[in-house]
């Protein structure tokens, strides 16, 4: 079974900080993506980050990026200079065959 | 581009009744998607539509749930004979390109359903 594992359910963290939310997943494809999606509160959910499994070099969108090792099947998102509007519940999802399988969620708060 | 769009946005409905959701996709998107959140959980998938085909459904989705696209635009969910557990809010997505595997999804509002 393909599935994706996010191990802290609440975290926090003070503004201007840096923050490393978790993900492991399991699959026993060699090539596939993997995604970071924000849902803020009462907001739609939108996309973060993705990586790409065949790539070593880790992806990068301004404040994020990701800590993707492929061997342990990890995929952590770091969040550096936190502002207020990261305040969100992060899910890490895999689509894994033929539908997107989304982690239970990391509710992040970031304090002033 | 307006996003994708959901409606209604709220449901309330009794016990046994029968409700149905709309989402309108991105115009150009060719893929659709439907989910299911319940609170404090991740979207769980329900359905995917390519252009106006059914592709997949989850064994999440009962015989009391059935969704269409036609035409290849917007789509519906239906559910019928409602039950409590079906309470959740329902996302619907859309994306496009080359890779499916490799698609932003965009997201709606959602639909927050309460079954009493």
């Amino acid at each position: 079974a393909q599935t994706v594992t996010q191990s802290q359910p609440e975290m926090s963290v003070q503004e201007a900080e840096t923050v490393t939310l978790s993900c492991t997943y399991d699959t026993s494809e060699s090539n596939y993506y993997l995604f970071w999606y924000k849902q803020p509160p009462s907001r739609q959910m939108i996309l973060v980050i993705r990586q790409e499994a065949y790539k070593q070099q880790n992806a990068t969108e301004n404040r994020f990026s990701v800590n993707f090792q492929k061997a342990a099947k990890s995929f952590s998102l770091k969040i550096s200079d936190s502002q207020l509007g990261d305040t969100a519940m992060y899910f890490c999802a895999f689509p894994g065959g033929n539908d997107m399988r989304f982690g239970a969620g990391t509710r992040l708060t970031v304090k002033p | 581009d307006t996003g994708v769009s959901q409606d209604p946005r709220h449901k309330i409905t009794k016990r046994g009744q029968n409700v149905t959701f709309r989402c309108d996709p991105i115009s150009e998107h060719n893929r659709l998607y439907w989910y299911r959140q319940t609170l404090g959980q991740g979207p769980e998938f329900l359905t995917y539509f390519q252009n106006e085909a059914q592709l997949e459904k989850s064994r999440l989705l009962s015989d009391r749930f059935s969704a269409e696209r036609p035409k290849g635009s917007f789509s519906t969910l239906e559910i019928q004979r409602t039950e409590q557990g079906d309470s959740a809010m329902y996302l619907c997505a859309s994306s496009h390109g080359p890779d499916r595997r490799r698609d932003t999804q965009y997201f709606g509002p959602g639909t927050r359903l309460t079954v009493l």
